[in-house]
């Protein structure tokens, strides 16, 4: 019930390419998604978040889509560029409690 | 605006000794959350203060343990180390209460048990 999957691992996406991570949660109490953004050697960075009501939020090049009946939420990096090569930790939290993916290291190949 | 400031940046411990982390968060923000990042485990989440009194916490052993002063600067504790408790520890401070607020990470303290 508290787990957050986090698929894949690792990508590899060719520059100009769309760089897609995708997260699936069990607990339909939790009521806020974030993506964060970690480059080594330093923590992590809030990338972008969404709420439940609603289906999709954009800013930039980066896009969250989400699925409150599947319990799926996916980031969507368009036109992806090497400077974005991190590592990316989406998490699923509620009011008490965060749990977060076991992370995507994402290289983009120049 | 200075962001979240964890020291020190890197510590070295043998088994059974205890330490102390700080950190202090962005200016204006009264909750710090503190994190624990392992390669297997990731991020989990440790406790979370607000207002000097711990608000959430984590499934860690009574061994980690944390407190806040009122100027909302916080400390963690860890007692009895274990090879187990290497890891990159992270604090994180937001205006607000609750684990579904923005989290601003501090660049964090790498722990290394001997």
């Amino acid at each position: 019930q508290q787990q957050v999957k986090q698929s894949p691992q690792s990508l590899i996406v060719q520059k100009g390419g769309i760089s897609i991570i995708n997260c699936a949660y069990e607990n339909t109490a939790f009521d806020y998604f974030p993506w964060y953004q970690q480059f080594p050697g330093k923590g992590p960075a809030l990338l972008i978040a969404i709420r439940p009501d609603v289906s999709e939020k954009k800013e930039g090049r980066f896009t969250i889509s989400f699925n409150k009946s599947a319990k799926q939420f996916s980031l969507h990096i368009m036109d992806s560029q090497p400077g974005d090569s991190a590592t990316y930790f989406c998490a699923a939290s509620r009011g008490d409690k965060i749990i977060f993916g076991k992370g995507t290291r994402l290289h983009i190949l120049p | 605006k200075a962001g979240v400031t964890q020291t020190p940046r890197y510590l070295i411990k043998t088994r059974g000794q205890q330490v102390t982390l700080s950190c202090s968060p962005i200016s204006g923000h009264r909750s710090v959350s503190w994190y624990q990042q392992t390669p297997g485990q990731g991020l989990q989440f440790l406790f979370e203060y607000f207002s000097e009194t711990q608000r959430n916490k984590g499934n860690f052993p009574g061994r980690f343990s944390g407190r806040q002063f009122s100027n909302s600067r916080s400390e963690m504790n860890v007692s009895t180390l274990e090879l187990g408790d290497s890891a990159l520890y992270l604090c994180a401070s937001s205006p607000a209460v609750g684990g579904n607020q923005p989290q601003h990470f501090g660049d964090g303290t790498r722990l290394s048990i001997l």
